[in-house]
């Protein structure tokens, strides 16, 4: 199975603040790279597709980059609804996984 | 617009089983996906099994595929994920989401409420 390493596994940040989460595989999955996002008991919310396709209604503060295995979530002004848990997951070969997810809190 | 609407909480004792139904408003059922996944109490996302309904058959993470059962009714756009011989670490909450077309039943972006499924004795 392909692992997808997050790293931090949480991150302190304040509004306004830029921040990268990122996200690593254990071989090549090309592009086939998605981000969600999660908050509390909720379900998980796609932001990114194909490494860098910003899903349609998500803000442009989103940034998605990377190739291969690497890659990076980037928001370039924290605003108080990004909040959550990220998660990364590869879509390249099977079984799909995803990474253990980055919980961004509140400095 | 496509809603998929999951059937409430489950408590259940080790050993027995659990089936949880996601119904699908919206969208073509019969050949669009529908995958299952797993979380954990403060866990990350663990992805089950996933099923185009007018293939039958389902796709299995190997690590579920011998106690894990996903099916789907056209007639009522509803699939079902059943979970056997369950133990205390499959409390979780369970989420059906419509797939891509990847061919590795990959979640997008409409996904089932969540059903928590609670194994205690």
């Amino acid at each position: 199975d392909i692992q997808m390493t997050q790293s931090p596994s949480s991150l302190s940040a304040s509004v306004g603040d830029r921040i990268t989460i990122t996200c690593r595989a254990s071989e090549s999955i090309s592009t086939y790279l998605k981000w969600f996002q999660q908050k509390p008991g909720k379900a998980p919310r796609l932001l990114i597709y194909a490494a860098s396709t910003l899903q349609s209604g998500v803000p442009s503060r989103f940034r998605g980059s990377g190739s291969g295995t690497d890659f990076t979530l980037t928001i370039s002004s924290l605003q108080p609804e990004d909040f959550a848990t990220y998660h990364c997951h590869q879509s390249y070969g099977h079984p799909v996984t995803f990474g253990q997810g980055t919980k961004v809190e509140i400095k | 617009q496509v809603q998929l609407v999951q059937s409430g909480a489950e408590v259940k004792k080790p050993g027995s089983s659990v089936k949880v139904s996601c119904k699908v408003s919206g969208g073509t059922f019969s050949t669009e996906g529908i995958a299952w996944v797993r979380q954990a109490p403060g866990q990350g996302l663990e992805w089950m099994g996933g099923i185009v309904p007018l293939f039958v058959k389902a796709n299995y993470a190997r690590k579920f595929q011998d106690r894990v059962t996903i099916t789907a009714d056209e007639r009522t756009t509803t699939a079902f994920m059943e979970l056997s011989r369950l133990r205390l670490e499959d409390t979780g909450v369970y989420f059906c989401a419509r797939t891509d077309n990847s061919g590795w039943f990959s979640p997008e972006d409409d996904w089932g409420q969540g059903t928590l499924v609670t194994v205690s004795s």
